[in-house]
This record gives structure tokens, C-alpha cells and sequence, in this order.
């Protein structure tokens, strides 16, 4: 299994403004999850992106995905306080367990 | 999206005695579970994989007899927390995948707090 390292580790933006995390990883692929992790609650599903996709849109979310650079990034449109959370990636080989990085720690102030 | 539950979803106990911590898949099977677990603001760790009818597989430094997997069937697997100490204390997440997709998905976890 691998994890991905994800960047910045914290994020501090007003509502309404765009958030953009980013995620690093070191081996080839088959698909790279990104969750979402409120305090004190499990992991929520955000969107999953295959290692032929490139870019991949889910309401308020967009994710991309460059293979050649081994990286990924979400990007949360217009947030808001709701949104305030800890996000993390998941890049996946095989059919290996998720193991996860510290994350980023998003406070969307209102 | 697949659920996942956990029950309980918190537990205090004494030091000494053991826990048990049920991860239930609700609407489908899974014959692969994985448990995690996260200290206070720290990212989840892989602590084993459990499977169906067979042992479970553990994480390097993870206590097999300390940490006891069970996997009975389909759609249900247990952790018990053996002689749990004070250092113990955590939130234990299980998660699970549905037959033939690729997006694994997480229970709500299960704070244990042990006196």
C-alpha cells in the first residue's frame, strides 16, 4: 500500500472562496480516492478518479489527476462552514488496502 | 455510496477488561474488512485486514493478541480489544469494500476510552 502526502496541511480561507489541496504519491496507480473527515467522524466518500482520467467534476468538486507528475488535486468551489473538515487522499494499486497521510486540515471561515 | 455501520459507536471501560467493536456492511457483501485506528489529531492507521473464514492479516506492530479479528461472515466483523490499557484509547474506524467496485467505504468509528 502507499499514501498519499497531501499539501498544504492546513488551509484557513473566508466563505464562499475556493479551497485547492493538493496530493502526492510515488507509485503507479489503478484510481486515487479523496475522503472527507469531520471531527470526531469516520471517513465520508468523496470521489474516486481512475488512473485514465484526467479530471473529474462531483457538484462543488473538481478533481484532477497527473499521472506523469504522480499528483492530484481537489478544489471545493465556493465553500462554505460546512465544508470545514480534514481531506484526504488515497491513491490506490492493486487490490491493497487505503493507508492515508495527515491530510488537510480546511477551516472555511464565515 | 455503500454503508457502513459500527456499534458502539463509543465505549468507556475499565483497564483489564475487553471490548468488542462490531463493523457491520449494510446493503452489501464484503469479504474483505479493513480496521484502522486514529489517535487525537493524527491520520488513520492500518491496523489489519480482516477476511472472511480466514485469519486476519495484520499491520507490522500491531498485537494480533491483543487486537482479535473475526470475520464470521459476509457481512460482519469484530474487533476485540483484549486486556485494554489506558494507551488503548482511540477511535477505531472499520471499512469495507462492495464486490467488484473500487471505492471503499467507512464506518462512523468507535470511541474507546479506557479507564
Amino acid at each position: 500500500s502507499q499514501q498519499g502526502e497531501e499539501d498544504p496541511q492546513a488551509l484557513s480561507i473566508q466563505e464562499g472562496e475556493n479551497a485547492t489541496m493538493n496530493c502526492s504519491y510515488k507509485t503507479s496507480i489503478n484510481n486515487l480516492q479523496w475522503y472527507r473527515q469531520n471531527s470526531g467522524r469516520g471517513l465520508v466518500h468523496l470521489i474516486l478518479i481512475r488512473s485514465n482520467e484526467r479530471e473529474k467534476h462531483s457538484g462543488r468538486l473538481r478533481v484532477t489527476l497527473d499521472t506523469s507528475k504522480k499528483s492530484s488535486s481537489l478544489l471545493i468551489t465556493a465553500s462554505r462552514a460546512a465544508d470545514t473538515a480534514s481531506y484526504f487522499c488515497a491513491p490506490k494499486a492493486g487490490n491493497t488496502p487505503l493507508v492515508f497521510g495527515k491530510g488537510t486540515r480546511l477551516s472555511v471561515i464565515a | 455510496g455503500a454503508v457502513v455501520s459500527q456499534h458502539p459507536s463509543w465505549v468507556i471501560c475499565k483497564s483489564g477488561t475487553s471490548v468488542k467493536i462490531e463493523c457491520r456492511s449494510l446493503d452489501f457483501q464484503a469479504t474483505t474488512m479493513f480496521w484502522y485506528r486514529q489517535f487525537p489529531k493524527q491520520s488513520l492507521m492500518l491496523m489489519a485486514t480482516s477476511n472472511e473464514g480466514s485469519k486476519a492479516t495484520y499491520e507490522q506492530g500491531v498485537e494480533k493478541d491483543k487486537f482479535l479479528i473475526n470475520h464470521a461472515s459476509l457481512t460482519l466483523s469484530t474487533l476485540t480489544v483484549t486486556s485494554a490499557h489506558p494507551e488503548d484509547s482511540s477511535f477505531y474506524i472499520c471499512s469495507a469494500y462492495p464486490t467488484s467496485t473500487d471505492t471503499q467505504y467507512f464506518g462512523p468509528g468507535t470511541r474507546l476510552t479506557v479507564l
